[in-house]
């Protein structure tokens, strides 16, 4: 069983300020990524990890940014949250492999009001 | 540009077989997976194929033709907790996922 975990699950916020959505695992995995999913939409990747000190920028990076200091922890910062970032963020890890398959934590769902 | 299609929403009946269909144009290709999102919770991992054939895993499988950018999920002896929805993603030549809008898939008793 997969063991990745995102806090807090459940987020209502006013407009301007700057939050962290934290997202963390013990599995060891090189590989971390955050997601953006509407309800029926697709996932957009905001940012991901190839490891410690590596971050690369997703389709909707512009107006988040992320830090990979340890191996399990991988928070994203919005700077300034706007109505337009409501949604569900989601974080996953996979292992090193290229093709491996990626295990999701159970998501935050934003709103900003 | 990357895309995937799947059907929006499907229905089928208990104990009964459904085929949920996807089609792929992705930048290079590493394989196609399947997830499966239960209403309110995270995607978690069905299946994998990168080489073209069925891959069969309980009462799911999974099918590739690589030359017709074609995939389908199929699920047999239907369960009322298999009401999901299912998601299509293909990997490009920079292993990104290009994620599907996911298949909503009602099951009447």
């Amino acid at each position: 069983e997969a063991d990745i975990y995102q806090t807090p699950r459940y987020l209502v916020i006013g407009t301007g300020k700057k939050i962290t959505l934290e997202c963390s695992q013990t599995m060891g995995h090189d590989k971390m990524y955050w997601y953006q999913q509407d309800p029926g939409m697709e996932l957009h990747l905001i940012h991901y990890s190839y490891g410690v000190n590596s971050t690369e920028k997703g389709d909707l990076s512009s107006e988040s940014t992320v830090s990979r200091i340890r191996t399990e922890h991988f928070p994203l910062t919005l700077e300034s949250a706007r109505p337009s970032h409501t949604s569900q963020y989601l974080c996953a890890s996979s292992e090193g492999r290229e093709a491996d398959q990626q295990y999701f934590g159970p998501g935050t769902r934003l709103t900003v009001t | 540009g990357q895309n995937i299609d799947q059907p929006t929403e499907m229905t089928a009946t208990e104990g009964a077989i459904v085929q949920i269909n996807c089609t792929y144009q992705t930048s290079g290709f590493n394989g196609l997976f399947w997830y499966q999102q239960h209403a309110g919770e995270a995607p978690t991992f069905l299946s994998y194929n990168v080489l073209d054939g069925l891959e069969e895993k309980g009462r799911f499988s999974s099918f590739l033709s690589r030359s017709k950018g074609y995939s389908y999920l199929l699920l047999k002896e239907l369960q009322m907790k298999d009401s999901a929805s299912y998601l299509c993603a293909a990997m490009d030549s920079n292993y990104q996922l290009i994620w599907g809008a996911g298949t909503k898939l009602i099951i009447k008793p």
